[in-house]
């Protein structure tokens, strides 16, 4: 069966650090990968895709940035936080055929100071 | 783009039946996810509707009119572990199938 990780699970961090979020997915090849940032009171945002290794589309211009080095690794990362980069991030994966929900990893809870 | 709209609140009582709307305009759509998400949790999946109609699934069924951009989530017999938010997302129809999601319905069951 397939497992999607995420960490860490809660992260403290001043503002102008960097970050580095990190999700990995087993039992599954070749997954669509995303990162969505839910914010209190707020829907959940989609920030990023990818469709394959080294592919990366950005939906909203921020200063955070993916990667995704192997299949089924992907990566959030930031050079200086902001106050406004608080929420909750969610790493999720659907497998490329027929079917089309996304499964959800347990997020990351970020709060920056 | 999308704009889903849903209720941002409901409260229901235990063992009774709650219907929870949704209505989209899109510039495309592919289909239409219903997902529940517990305070503090991820968000599990439901179901999901691309055809017209009623899926069952059981205590849980979803409604789907694609010619009125509207779809509820049916629940019955609550359960006290029911309370918790339900999100509406709508599946374009672009090469990509991006999922744009509702802001949630926050569902508080009561005794």
């Amino acid at each position: 069966s397939q497992t999607i990780h995420q960490w860490p699970a809660t992260l403290v961090q001043p503002v102008g650090s960097p970050l580095s979020l990190e999700c990995t997915v087993e039992g599954t090849s070749n997954p669509n990968l995303y990162w969505y940032r839910q914010a209190a009171g707020r829907g959940l945002q989609l920030l990023f895709y990818s469709v394959g290794i080294g592919q990366i589309s950005s939906e909203v211009p921020q200063n955070l940035s993916a990667s995704r080095p192997q299949d089924r690794q992907f990566i959030l990362s930031s050079k200086k936080l902001l106050l406004s980069d608080s929420g909750f991030y969610l790493c999720a994966w659907r497998s490329p055929g027929l079917t089309y929900e996304q499964y959800f990893g347990p997020g990351t809870r970020l709060t920056v100071t | 783009g999308q704009n889903i709209d849903q209720p941002t609140e409901m409260t229901a009582t235990e063992g009774a039946i709650v219907q929870i709307n949704c209505t989209y305009q899109t510039s495309g759509f592919n289909g239409l996810f219903w997902y529940q998400q517990h305070a503090g949790e991820a968000p599990t999946f439901l179901s999901y509707n691309v055809l017209d109609g009623l899926e069952e699934k059981g205590r849980f069924s979803s409604f789907l009119s694609r010619s009125k951009g509207y779809s509820y989530l049916l629940l019955k017999e609550l359960q006290m572990k029911d309370s918790a938010s339900y999100l509406c997302a709508v599946r374009d129809s672009g090469g990509y199938q991006k999922v744009t999601f509702g802001i949630g319905t926050k569902l508080q069951v009561i005794p």
